[in-house]
């Protein structure tokens, strides 16, 4: 089993909708958990760093579960410049990702 | 700009040739992390430092590849003997240490090798 595991997609979506992804660990001793989007060619950036309590940025929420060892990102009122491809990775020391789920917004 | 930067951008190299990439993290950033990515595949640990230390290496990455952080600040990643199989995208990521160990990336470092 890989450590980090995520749906590799691709979804694709309309303009509006809401679109979660999950992503699940290995070792339950994980300390931090964050999702990265990335465009084509380009650097991972940092999304938003999950907190146990699960947090909200704007239309971006990020939940994480201990117990079941998973963490998800939804994605709400999803815009055309939401089409990427979105990163998971759970910090051991190093950051271990998954291979990201790929995002189509269309019109 | 007082992020993560890399260079060069770009790097075309014939097999068997020696590279060297260097990145300059964020100034207040003790920890420097080094990973590879290749198409359609997250990013792959290579190895981090805290401040000069190297306290971490894969094991995946072979006697090819060296890395250096001699003042705490810039490091450089040097790959010899480079293989086709060195292709790839090499990330440099920097963090404080601090809360949730949050690091963020530089632009990369493209490698062809022909």
């Amino acid at each position: 089993r890989k450590e980090v595991e995520q749906d590799p997609g691709p979804f694709n979506v309309p303009e509006g909708a809401t679109v979660a992804f999950n992503c699940t660990y290995s070792n339950s001793a994980s300390q931090s958990f964050f999702w990265y989007r990335q465009d084509c060619r380009k650097e991972p950036k940092l999304l938003m760093s999950v907190y146990s309590s699960g947090n909200e940025d704007g239309r971006f929420t990020a939940q994480l579960n201990r117990a079941s060892q998973y963490i998800s990102l939804l994605i709400r009122d999803s815009k055309l410049s939401d089409s990427a491809t979105y990163l998971c990775a759970v910090n051991n020391r190093k950051l271990i990702w998954g291979l990201g789920t790929s995002l189509a917004v269309n019109p | 700009d007082t992020g993560v930067s890399q260079d060069p951008r770009h790097k075309i190299t014939k097999r068997g040739q020696n590279v060297t990439f260097r990145c300059d993290p964020i100034s207040e950033h003790n920890r420097l992390y080094w990973y590879r990515q290749t198409l359609g595949q997250g990013p792959e640990f290579l190895t981090y430092f805290q401040n000069e230390a190297q306290l971490e290496k894969s094991r995946l990455l072979s006697d090819r590849f060296s890395a250096e952080r001699p003042k705490g600040s810039f490091s450089t990643l040097e790959i010899q003997r480079t293989e086709q199989g060195d292709s790839a995208m090499y990330l440099c990521a920097s963090s404080s240490g601090q809360l949730l160990y949050e690091q963020y990336f530089g632009p990369g470092t493209r490698l062809t090798v022909t």
